[in-house]
């Protein structure tokens, strides 16, 4: 069945280093969406992609899709506390399959 | 604009015991699922309903059942809880293949 794999599972950085998490996919998708959970908290949509190859941003953020739409990316420049949580992708085919997820810690 | 609202938001259990985790969203939205959350394992659906009227297995559905009540409720049934399903669990819903808006989540705890 369909897979989403996420990497890493987790990352510490110091504030103001840049963070990236990568999200594959066994199959192809029609879109894939982000979403980040705080401590404690509930997920909470970030954005959805859709074209092959498309690049959105976010004020820091960063999404790119794959041009096989079969993988992702989240990079977030200059980390704050803030960013703190477990980002999330999920892709879609005929049902929307979440990643495993990767935990973001920030060092102050 | 209360969104998705899902009770009890706590819940201790002994094994064998049943509840329902009941759910309710008032933005209008046709589909509705069910999510478990376990460390290190993302999000798994556990079960699903893409209009009032219909539900659909997922990834997880056994030890489960669900009632889509009517367009507005969906509840999560545990008839003989078991600790494999200590989780926390969470409603969601969203418009046909858009966004998907989550509970705040039920903490769930067997013993």
């Amino acid at each position: 069945g369909q897979q989403v794999m996420q990497i890493p599972q987790y990352q510490h950085v110091q504030e103001g280093e840049d963070f990236t998490t990568y999200c594959n996919s066994s199959t192809t998708l029609s879109n894939i969406q982000w979403y980040k959970q705080r401590p404690g908290g509930h997920p909470v949509f970030l954005i959805q992609l859709v074209k092959s190859g498309e690049v959105k941003k976010q004020k820091r953020l960063t999404f790119q899709f794959g041009e096989a739409k079969k993988n992702s990316s989240l990079h977030i420049t200059a980390t704050q506390t803030t960013d703190v949580g477990t980002y999330f992708c999920a892709g879609r085919t005929d049902k929307l399959i979440f990643g495993t997820g990767t935990r973001l810690q920030v060092f102050p | 604009n209360a969104g998705v609202t899902q009770t009890p938001k706590f819940q201790v259990l002994k094994t064998g015991q049943s509840m329902t985790l009941q759910c309710a969203q008032d933005m209008n939205h046709n589909s509705m699922y069910w999510y478990r959350q376990d460390p290190g394992m993302g999000l798994r659906l556990i079960y699903y309903s893409a209009s009032e009227g219909t539900t659909d297995k997922g990834e997880v559905p056994n030890g489960y059942n669900v009632s889509r009540l009517n367009k507005r409720e969906f509840s999560l049934r545990l008839e003989s809880a078991a600790p494999s399903q200590t989780s926390v669990y969470f409603c969601a819903s969203s418009l046909q293949g858009n966004t998907i808006y989550f509970g705040e989540g039920s903490w769930l705890t067997v013993v």
